[in-house]
């Protein structure tokens, strides 16, 4: 079964500074990857998503993660952080066709921006 | 225009209650699901509905009885509420497997 670890439950950053949020993935099968974040007391809201296409893969707001096969990873990166950064962040895998589709979700990040 | 909508937004019943949440999609998507995010902000599937088919059902106790009455629609029917059925339910939709999902701004359940 595909899974999805998120390092770090939590990451602090300063205004200005580079985001780093890891994200490690396992799946016998090339995967769809996905991130999304989540503000306050709202839904989940697509940052970016890898299908094969591209490695480096760039996402609203800044964002972009890089896929790397042989790490299994999938980390989102931004160059410089904005307060309106501050949110939880969710990686998660797509189980293949037979299996609906589903996302299998990390355990998110959650991300501070001090000033 | 929400692409993603469900009611209510917040719902706090009693246990033993029965309640419903709907979602609605227009988005035209075949697919629907429904997705439970517990207190530690954990995000786990429920079920999937493919064109009113029901696809997944990831071994949830059978009080939860999703309802499809069209593509556009997936609602979730829970009985006999449990103090362990307070979290966050999301609905999403996504066009087939693998694409996009897309998520509604969900419905927080409080059961006391």
């Amino acid at each position: 079964a595909q899974s999805v670890t998120q390092l770090g439950s939590h990451v602090s950053v300063s205004e200005g500074a580079l985001v780093l949020l890891r994200c490690n993935y396992s799946s016998s099968v090339p995967p769809y990857l996905f991130w999304y974040v989540q503000y306050p007391n709202q839904g989940l809201q697509l940052l970016l998503k890898y299908t094969s296409a591209a490695t480096l893969v760039k996402g609203i707001n800044g964002f972009e993660a890089e896929f790397k096969k042989s790490e299994t990873s999938f980390h989102l990166t931004k160059p410089s952080a904005h307060m309106s950064d501050a949110a939880e962040y969710f990686c998660a895998v797509s189980e293949g066709f037979n299996q609906g589709g589903k996302l299998i979700f990390g355990q998110g990040t959650e991300l501070s921006v001090k000033p | 225009d929400t692409a993603v909508s469900q009611t209510p937004k917040y719902l706090v019943t009693q246990m033993g209650n029965d309640k419903s949440i709907k979602c609605e999609q227009n988005l035209g998507h075949d697919t629907m699901y429904w997705y439970k995010q517990d207190s530690k902000k954990f995000l786990k599937i429920m079920f999937s509905y493919n064109n009113k088919e029901l696809i997944i059902n990831e071994t949830v106790p059978n009080r939860f009885s999703p309802k499809s009455p069209d593509k556009a629609h997936l609602n979730l029917h829970i009985n006999s509420l449990e103090l362990g059925d307070s979290a966050v339910y999301f609905c999403a939709s996504s066009q087939g497997h693998g694409d996009t999902q897309y998520f509604g701004p969900g419905t927080r359940l409080t059961v006391l």
